[in-house]
């Protein structure tokens, strides 16, 4: 099947720092991807839908300016937590489609924990 | 609007017993429904999904779910579990079919545990 990768798998920063959070596909060309978050024990909450080439889509409640998602390729989207503080620590997930084929696929996710 | 329900937080079943997590969907159009595994801090897993066609799916690890309109349940069953088998499982909807760019909407998660 298709493969997502997520890039870091853990990363670790101090509060008020940004992070990036790289999401690529390595297999197929993705126009939409998507980025959740996950706390513990909690299913997926979806923060945003990225467009290759376009502004992502937020969900209502999800800060655009805090949660900075860029989809300048077709197989990479980033989203990048600016200004971190302890309450963005999660698990964040990211998933792509290839397109009409009732499938999404999956990163590992990456664990981000601010101090 | 679409929407999951699964039905239980929490099963628990023996080694060897069956598994039956529940998951009942709404939506306003011929749905696609999935099932997902996710183990700890990993990403997410499809065990089977449903499109169209035949309502008895087989999915992976020896599990699978029927489609039931009439009843808008999507449950997952295996019929003898193993100690592998614990994990968190998600129920999911979405009417992909219609665009690439539409959600995927997911249930609230049922954690299988396994009893020796």
């Amino acid at each position: 099947g298709a493969v997502v990768s997520q890039h870091p798998s853990w990363v670790i920063c101090k509060s008020g720092t940004s992070v990036k959070i790289e999401c690529r596909s390595l297999d197929f060309q993705a126009t939409t991807m998507f980025w959740y978050r996950q706390f513990p024990k909690q299913s997926l909450m979806l923060m945003a839908t990225s467009n290759e080439g376009s502004k992502a889509t937020y969900e209502q409640g999800v800060e655009k300016d805090k949660f900075l998602i860029n989809h300048a390729s077709l197989t990479l989207s980033t989203l990048t937590v600016t200004s971190a503080h302890p309450e963005d620590s999660s698990f964040y997930i990211c998933s792509a489609t290839p397109g009409h084929t009732g499938e999404l696929f999956f990163g590992e996710g990456s664990r981000l924990t601010v101090l | 609007a679409q929407s999951v329900t699964q039905l239980g937080s929490h099963v628990s079943v023996s080694e060897g017993a069956l598994v039956l997590l529940r998951c009942n969907y709404s939506s306003s159009v011929p749905p696609y429904l999935f099932w997902y595994v996710q183990y700890p801090n990993q990403g997410l897993q499809l065990l089977l999904k449903y499109t169209t066609g035949a309502t008895l799916v087989k999915g992976i690890n020896g599990f699978e779910a029927e489609f039931k309109k009439s009843e808008t349940s999507f449950h997952l069953t295996k019929p003898s579990a193993h100690m592998s088998d614990a994990a968190e499982y998600f129920c999911a909807v979405s009417d992909l079919r219609y665009s690439s760019a539409s959600k995927i909407i997911f249930g609230s998660g049922t954690r299988l545990s396994i009893r020796p």
